[in-house]
């Protein structure tokens, strides 16, 4: 079985431009997590969405959205790109949302530099 | 509000040492903890998980994780690091909320 995948893998975007980026989950993944790690520092939060409901926000500006289709893929949609929103994104696909025993799978991540 | 800190920024080994990576988070309640690792060039992937019961677990490739509750803690263990575990290691915590919450990482350099 395929694991998450992301795409582009890598991405280069000047200052107040925007960007989507896409996710697919593992098949059978009702949930996708989206997180966003500078270099240095662990995975943040940003978004979940569960059965094309948004479960929660992390501390993000208005300029993140994010939706999720029908077939359970997922968009991360950034506005406004600034400097600091240079990072790699990454997509976690899982079967539920919060139940005790729920794990998250990592995709590859998208490499965004923002000029 | 949750957080999760690894005390240990930089390791360097040599190969056959043992292994300790310290990780701390702060919520009273229930929680779910992982190690996570990221190869060079590599995805985030999961080394090991607990949940429930048994406070030792063990993961993938020889490696063990501890939880004492009384003490907030899940710190990693090898007996013996190869140079193919050179990486970057994430402690995580999940409070059976939607997110989980990282550590800043630990990056273990092993040398030959």
């Amino acid at each position: 079985d395929a694991g998450v995948t992301q795409s582009p893998t890598h991405l280069i975007k000047t200052r107040g431009q925007h960007v989507t980026l896409r996710c697919s989950p593992i098949s059978g993944h009702k949930s996708v997590s989206w997180y966003q790690q500078v270099l240095g520092q662990g995975p943040q939060f940003i978004f979940q969405y569960y059965e094309k409901e948004e479960r929660g926000r992390g501390n993000f500006p208005d300029r993140f959205s994010a939706r999720q289709f029908p077939n359970y893929s997922s968009e991360l949609n950034v506005n406004a790109l600034l400097l600091g929103d240079s990072a790699l994104y990454l997509c976690a696909s899982s079967f539920s949302t919060s139940s005790s025993y729920n794990e998250q799978f990592f995709g590859p991540g998208t490499r965004l530099t923002v000029l | 509000a949750q957080s999760v800190s690894q005390h240990n920024h930089h390791v360097i080994l040599s190969e056959a040492a043992s292994l300790e990576l310290g990780c701390n988070y702060s919520y009273g309640g229930t929680v779910n903890l992982f190690w996570y690792v990221q190869y060079p060039g590599q995805h985030l992937q999961l080394l090991l998980k607990y949940f429930s019961g048994d406070p030792l677990v063990k993961g993938i490739k020889g490696f063990e994780a501890e939880f004492i509750k009384s003490k907030f803690s899940f710190n990693l263990r090898k007996p013996s690091v190869q140079w193919s575990d050179t990486a970057e290691y994430f402690c995580a915590v999940n409070a059976g909320t939607y997110k989980y919450i990282f550590g800043t990482g630990t990056r273990l350099k092993v040398l030959a």
